[in-house]
């Protein structure tokens, strides 16, 4: 399953709402949808999986969202340790994909 | 709390064998999956293979012919061997942990080079 995510870079400044995409070239088998963030320098932070459901310790102002194909990601009030790139991923099919990455940079 | 250190050679030469070690700690490499990452410089991630304890292993159908994933529960580590090795090789590699929502635990990454 090929995963795009748009947009490719999103500039927004703090305090504003985030909305990221990921499309998928085929159904998602369950929802098994991720979104990850990295930092420079880090390994990936899982945040969001089952589409839906927060990781242990991820704030609320992530969500996640969609079914099928279309899924998205919002950080409802960006804070400046959130500018980061984000990844979404699926694992309901085998091999498990990741999409190209989305850049979030303050504007 | 669970912890996982990727440990080998920052340097291969090309047409050799890349071999990486994840030693894991806080949680017993028989209890979960356990997976190979990559991140070429300044690009995606790219799954490379999991293994579960029981010897059950799943391959990228990109890297297969190439990847060997294998664990060893004595010393609870998990290791990765990529064979004829070229540039487009290099990359950060990643152990982490593999659970039924994705990817939880994530070593700090391995930046691994091809170059003669």
């Amino acid at each position: 399953i090929v995963l795009t995510q748009s947009p490719g870079t999103l500039s927004l400044s703090p305090g504003e709402r985030a909305t990221l995409s990921c499309r998928a070239s085929q159904s998602v088998s369950s929802n098994f949808l991720a979104w990850y963030q990295q930092k420079p320098g880090q390994a990936p932070r899982l945040l969001i999986y089952g589409a839906s459901s927060r990781a242990t310790g991820i704030p609320d102002r992530f969500s996640g969202s969609g079914s099928g194909t279309d899924f998205t990601l919002t950080i409802s009030r960006l804070e400046p340790e959130d500018f980061a790139v984000y990844h979404c991923q699926q694992y309901g099919s085998s091999p498990v994909t990741f999409g190209q990455g989305t850049r979030l940079e303050i504007k | 709390q669970v912890q996982l250190q990727e440990s080998g050679p920052g340097l291969v030469k090309p047409s050799e064998t890349l071999s990486l070690t994840c030693t894991v700690s806080g949680d017993s490499i028989i209890s979960n999956y356990w997976s190979w990452i990559r991140q070429p410089p300044g690009r995606g991630l790219e799954w490379i293979a999991y293994i579960y304890y029981s010897g059950t292993d799943n391959y990228s159908p990109s890297l297969k012919s190439r990847v060997t994933i294998s664990g060893d529960t004595s010393k609870n580590q998990f290791s990765l061997k990529l064979s004829s090795v070229t540039a487009a090789d290099t990359a950060v590699y990643y152990c982490a942990r593999t659970v039924a929502g994705g990817f939880d635990y994530w070593g700090q990454g391995i930046l691994v080079t091809v170059s003669s």
